[in-house]
């Protein structure tokens, strides 16, 4: 079974800085996606950024990328020029890409919460 | 854009309660999920439907049973509420297509809390 890890339940940053988000996973497939999922307080989760494992180019969305390592098993998600919108729930998230019936599911890590610091 | 709705933010039942969750999409998605969050334990997926009438057991899928009669309705029920289901409740949606990212589009979650 694959699982995800973060590594850091907390983070802070200050406005305008960047701070990078680990993830780490654990697989034995070599075709899988890998997403980063934002919660803001009281709001819905909403998609961040996303990546396919044969894709060696590492994703990016304006201010978010990703470090995709995939020997290392590792997708990290940097956030540049942060602004105090950015404050929310992390969550990094592995879906394989086996062909079967049940392959749309998701895998969660534990979330960090990122606070954006005036 | 994709609408996901719940049918309640927040919720408090008693211990033994039958709780009904009720979750509607309105993209025609194939697939649905009821998730489970927890501080520290991030999102544990309870049950999915992958069409109507079809569900599969996810990893706790103890204490919980599910309902696809429509494609746009998925329900989660809990049969006889506990103190330890005391917890947010998300549901989620996403198209069927195993080429493609899949992205799961949320509801805003219910935070159900059992007394």
């Amino acid at each position: 079974a694959q699982t995800v890890t973060q590594s850091q339940p907390e983070m802070s940053v200050q406005e305008a800085e960047t701070v990078t988000l680990s993830c780490t996973y654990d697989t034995s497939e070599s075709d899988y996606y890998l997403f980063w999922y934002k919660q803001p307080p009281s709001r819905q989760m909403i998609l961040v950024i996303r990546q396919e494992a044969y894709k060696q180019q590492n994703a990016t969305e304006n201010r978010f990328s990703v470090n995709f390592q995939k020997a290392a098993k590792s997708f990290s998600l940097k956030i540049s020029d942060s602004q105090l919108g950015d404050a929310a729930m992390y969550f990094c998230a592995y879906r394989s890409g086996v062909l079967e019936t049940s392959g749309s599911r998701l895998t969660f890590g534990e979330g960090t919460q990122l606070t954006v610091n005036p | 854009d994709v609408k996901v709705t719940q049918s309640s933010r927040y919720l408090v039942k008693r211990t033994g309660e039958k709780v009904f969750l009720e979750c509607v999409q309105d993209m025609d998605h194939e697939n649905m999920f009821w998730y489970r969050q927890d501080p520290g334990l991030g999102l544990r997926l309870i049950y999915f439907s992958y069409d109507v009438k079809m569900k599969e057991k996810g990893d706790i899928p103890e204490g919980y049973s599910v309902s696809r009669e429509k494609k746009e309705r998925f329900s989660l029920i809990l049969e006889s509420a506990s103190t330890n289901q005391t917890s947010m409740y998300l549901c989620a949606s996403s198209f069927y297509d195993l080429t493609s990212y899949n992205e799961q589009f949320f509801g805003p979650g219910t935070r159900l809390t059992v007394l």
